[in-house]
């Protein structure tokens, strides 16, 4: 059982690119979550997504950002017009469901470069 | 809001000893805590789940303890090995998956 699936591993995107991170959850998990690690700092919730729903998105920039998790497919973390504060580690995680008691299941993570 | 700090920022021992690294958080009403392992330029491995209603967890040498009424959880390391060098973060879930962070503790684990 695989686990938790993301790519690109690192990413270079001149100001003003866009973006795209992919996540495949594990193997029967419908619960997926994308965190942010700025340098030197811990882990920041963005959003919570269920296949085709936004559960939780209080933790996702205003502006620029947007995620999905299509019937099928993986979920997609989009940046549009990145700039160089966008530079950071996203992790997606996933879980069976979106129970309190449940692990949830982190990816390898997504290093973005803005230059 | 919840908020999440972990004391120390960063820990140097020597290899044997035992050490404990603290995580507090503000909110005592949560649903569980996690312990998570982060090696330089990787992704998360999770250590140790407490549910709410537990008092501790143990996998080998690790010992996690939990007192939601004091806001704090504990994570003893025995006997620590080089191997253990990394950064340990503590993540408290008061919804459905929805996590809060500390900043993490940086140990580094002396031959």
């Amino acid at each position: 059982n695989a686990g938790v699936m993301q790519n690109p591993r690192h990413l270079v995107r001149r100001r003003g690119q866009e973006a795209r991170l992919r996540c495949s959850p594990m193997k029967g998990h419908s619960h997926v979550y994308w965190y942010r690690q700025l340098p030197e700092e811990g882990l920041k919730f963005m959003v919570y997504l269920q296949k085709e729903n936004i559960i939780d998105e209080s933790g996702m920039p205003k502006e620029r950002f947007s995620a999905e998790f299509p019937k099928e497919g993986p979920s997609i973390l989009r940046i549009q017009q990145v700039v160089r504060g966008d530079s950071a580690a996203y992790f997606c995680a996933s879980s069976p469901n979106g129970g309190s008691g449940n692990t949830i299941y982190f990816g390898e993570g997504s290093w973005l470069t803005v230059v | 809001k919840q908020e999440v700090t972990q004391i120390p920022a960063a820990l140097s021992v020597p290899e044997g000893e035992n050490l404990v690294l603290n995580c507090s958080f503000t909110d005592s009403a949560i649903y569980n805590l996690q312990w998570f392992r982060q090696d330089p330029g990787k992704g998360l491995t999770s250590l140790l789940l407490i549910q709410s209603s537990q008092r501790e967890q143990t996998s080998g040498r690790l010992n996690a303890s939990l007192d939601k009424s004091s806001g704090r959880s504990t994570l003893y390391i025995a006997a620590s090995q080089p191997g253990d060098s990394a950064t340990y973060l503590c993540a408290v879930n008061t919804n459905a998956g929805k996590s809060t962070f500390g900043d993490g503790t940086t140990l580094t684990v002396k031959p």
